[in-house]
């Protein structure tokens, strides 16, 4: 079954505290991508990566980090630097130069 | 730098009406538009896409134009269902080639029995 998987679905962090959301998909895409999504703001890139080892800021990267250390994973940690962490978090895919992105299920990040 | 603004940010229509959408882009070089929709809870999905070489696409009931010149590009939707109901999103895809998306506001759109 083909397709972009995210875990956990919730998951819950204390103030201070790292966690780490993770990504895999396994339709051999080269690019993948972390946004974020609050009510009303659309979703917003905070980093992609378009192949192993190398990875790019996006708009919002404050706070955040990523590896790419194999073509189908992509975690995101969120650190204690991210002073408003609590929102939704899509991690999507896709071929390089223009196409369609395959979006994962999502988390839903909540600082306790 | 790169943004995609999109308008209306909500919007109600009755069942059977149509439903448009707009969108404004920044980076003249911009190649690539897909519009998604996401039920709540869910995924965004890929509903219809276009490249910049072609001005309008149809699939049944859905159509988007794009006007290259202008640097906008528009959603319709007509004979709206309740199962339309969702946010939409476009975006456009920046000339860097890199793939990625910037994606617009989202609309959210309600459509009424």
């Amino acid at each position: 079954d083909g397709g972009i998987t995210q875990s956990p679905k919730y998951l819950f962090r204390k103030e201070g505290q790292n966690v780490t959301l993770s990504c895999e998909q396994n339709l051999n895409h080269d690019a993948m991508y972390w946004y974020r999504q609050d009510p009303g703001q659309g979703l917003r890139l905070i980093y992609y990566s378009q192949i192993v080892n190398d990875f790019q800021k996006g708009d919002i990267a404050e706070g955040y980090s990523v590896s790419r250390e194999k073509k189908e994973s992509f975690p995101l940690t969120v650190t204690s630097a991210q002073k408003n962490p609590t929102a939704f978090y899509l991690c999507a895919s896709s071929q390089m130069g223009g196409s369609e992105a395959f979006f994962g299920q999502g988390t839903r990040l909540t600082v306790v | 730098g790169e943004n995609v603004e999109q308008h209306p940010s909500t919007l109600s229509v009755q069942e059977g009406d149509s439903a448009v959408i707009k969108c404004t882009y920044s980076d003249s070089a911009s190649n690539y538009f897909p519009w998604y929709k996401q039920e709540l809870g869910k995924r965004p999905q890929l509903i219809i896409d276009i490249r910049s070489n072609v001005g309008e696409k149809k699939d049944q009931r859905i159509a988007v134009t794009l006007n290259k010149t202008a640097k906008h590009f528009s959603l319709h939707i007509t004979e709206t269902q309740p199962e339309d109901s969702a946010v939409y999103f476009c975006a456009a895809s920046p000339s860097s080639n890199t793939g990625k998306l910037i994606f617009g506001q989202g609309t959210t759109l309600q459509v009424k029995p």
